[in-house]
């Protein structure tokens, strides 16, 4: 069966620290990976998706990136955070092709003081 | 920026009633889904309906669709306090691979 996982689960950084969260896949191949970010109380805003190693597309313009090293490898960076980027961030994948049921990590919460 | 657009923001009901929920979205879609959210925790898909498709039933949830007027309901029947949770609806644009996420309903059910 399918499982994700995404660490830290939760992680406290000053403002000008830098980013890195990490998101797995297991049991499937070729997947297409999500990043999203949900500030409190309100919905989800879609940060970056890929369809394949290497493919990143960008959805919002911010001090944010993303990278898929590995087929179901997804990383969220930033070389530098601002109090706007906290938040609770959560990974997803889909099977290929036009986006299905989105299976979700269990978020990574970021307060930046 | 957010596709779609949920109404109520929030509701309150007692155990039994039915719950419905709205979503508005913009463009031409592929699909459109529902996801549940329990506090802190990541999001679980209730229910996908495809465009070409004007109702879906699962257990006892109910979505329609509708396209000529860009919306869809969400029918939780004989609610239970175990449904509190917030509501989101989500659309694929037509020819994307992204899923688009509304802002989402509250739903309080009290025992």
């Amino acid at each position: 069966s399918q499982t994700i996982h995404q660490w830290p689960a939760t992680l406290v950084q000053p403002v000008g620290s830098p980013l890195s969260l990490e998101c797995t896949v297991e049991g499937t191949s070729n997947p297409n990976l999500y990043w999203y970010r949900q500030a409190a109380g309100r919905g989800l805003q879609l940060l970056f998706y890929s369809v394949g190693i290497g493919q990143i597309s960008s959805e919002v313009p911010q001090n944010l990136s993303a990278s898929r090293p590995q087929d179901r490898q997804f990383i969220l960076s930033s070389k530098k955070l601002l109090l706007s980027d906290s938040g609770f961030y959560l990974c997803a994948w889909s099977g290929q092709g036009v986006a299905g049921e989105l299976f979700f990590g269990e978020g990574s919460r970021l307060t930046v003081l | 920026s957010q596709q779609g657009e949920e109404d109520p923001q929030a509701l309150s009901i007692q155990e039994g009633e039915n719950a419905t929920m709205n979503c508005s979205y913009k463009t031409s879609i592929n699909n459109l889904q529902w996801y549940r959210q329990n506090s802190g925790r990541g999001l679980v898909h209730l229910i996908l309906i495809r465009s070409n498709e004007r109702e879906k039933h699962s257990g006892r949830l109910r979505v329609t669709l509708d396209t000529s007027k860009k919306s869809s309901s969400l029918l939780i029947t004989a609610s239970r306090a175990a449904d509190t949770a917030s509501y989101f609806c989500a659309t694929v644009p037509y020819n994307t691979d992204k899923l688009i996420f509304g802002t989402g309903t509250r739903l309080q059910v009290f025992p």
